[in-house]
């Protein structure tokens, strides 16, 4: 099972809005991943965690809030985003954050500020 | 801080044909090079991958080879069906933690 599953699939919110995106694996993995993804563009990292502790913040603004409330999940709230914040936001999760262990993506939350 | 670079950026081939998309890294730590294939509006998914203790692995219609003096790694499709059609990121990876994607290449295979 490679299953990371992300909800919503789907959200649009204004700009005044605060809304959460989850991410759940029930792999065992110890390593959770946040990445952004424009429109014909590689994933871009934003956070990491690695045993339920942020260990890498790749200098995402503070209107972006990760989250992990356990081994299993992850969340990331969102204040007061702006329009070019709109993008695939994805999940992904490793066994551990060790050198070369394979990462798996959820399928997304497809995001649009308006 | 690692370089990936990708190419090309576009390629098409007939069916049936081999497809083979290059990508060459900076950093010499690096030691684990997975491949993802993003269809369109999908998650990127892992097709294969290598470590630098490695030459070369195959999967069935896939094969990626890793040449560690010149710093470069291929992907290699071959007999491309339809289904192939997406795009494919390489990536380098030097503390796990942290993957360096390429720029991507939007596979065609016309049938």
């Amino acid at each position: 099972d490679t299953e990371v599953t992300q909800t919503p699939k789907h959200l649009v919110m204004g700009m005044t809005n605060k809304k959460s995106l989850k991410c759940e694996q029930h792999m065992g993995h110890r390593a959770m991943y946040w990445y952004k993804q424009k429109a014909k563009k590689p994933p871009e990292l934003m956070f990491v965690y690695s045993y339920e502790k942020l260990s890498i913040n790749e200098s995402v603004p503070s209107r972006f809030s990760p989250e992990c409330p356990n081994s299993s999940l992850l969340n990331l709230h969102l204040h007061a985003l702006q329009p070019e914040d709109s993008a695939l936001y994805l999940c992904a999760s490793s066994q551990d954050s060790s050198r070369g262990r394979r990462a798996f993506f959820g399928q997304g939350t497809r995001l649009t500020v308006v | 801080g690692e370089n990936v670079e990708q190419h090309p950026s576009t390629l098409s081939v007939q069916e049936g044909d081999s497809a083979v998309i290059k990508c060459t890294y900076s950093d010499s730590a690096s030691n684990y090079f997975p491949w993802y294939k993003q269809e369109l509006g999908k998650r990127p998914q892992l097709i294969i991958d290598i470590r630098s203790n490695v030459g070369e692995k195959k999967d069935q219609r896939i094969a990626v080879t890793l040449n560690k003096t010149a710093k470069h790694f291929s992907l290699h499709i071959t007999e491309t069906q339809p289904e192939d059609s997406a795009v494919y990121f390489c990536a380098a990876s030097i503390s796990g933690n942290q993957f360096y994607f390429g720029t991507g290449t939007s596979l065609t295979v016309i049938p």
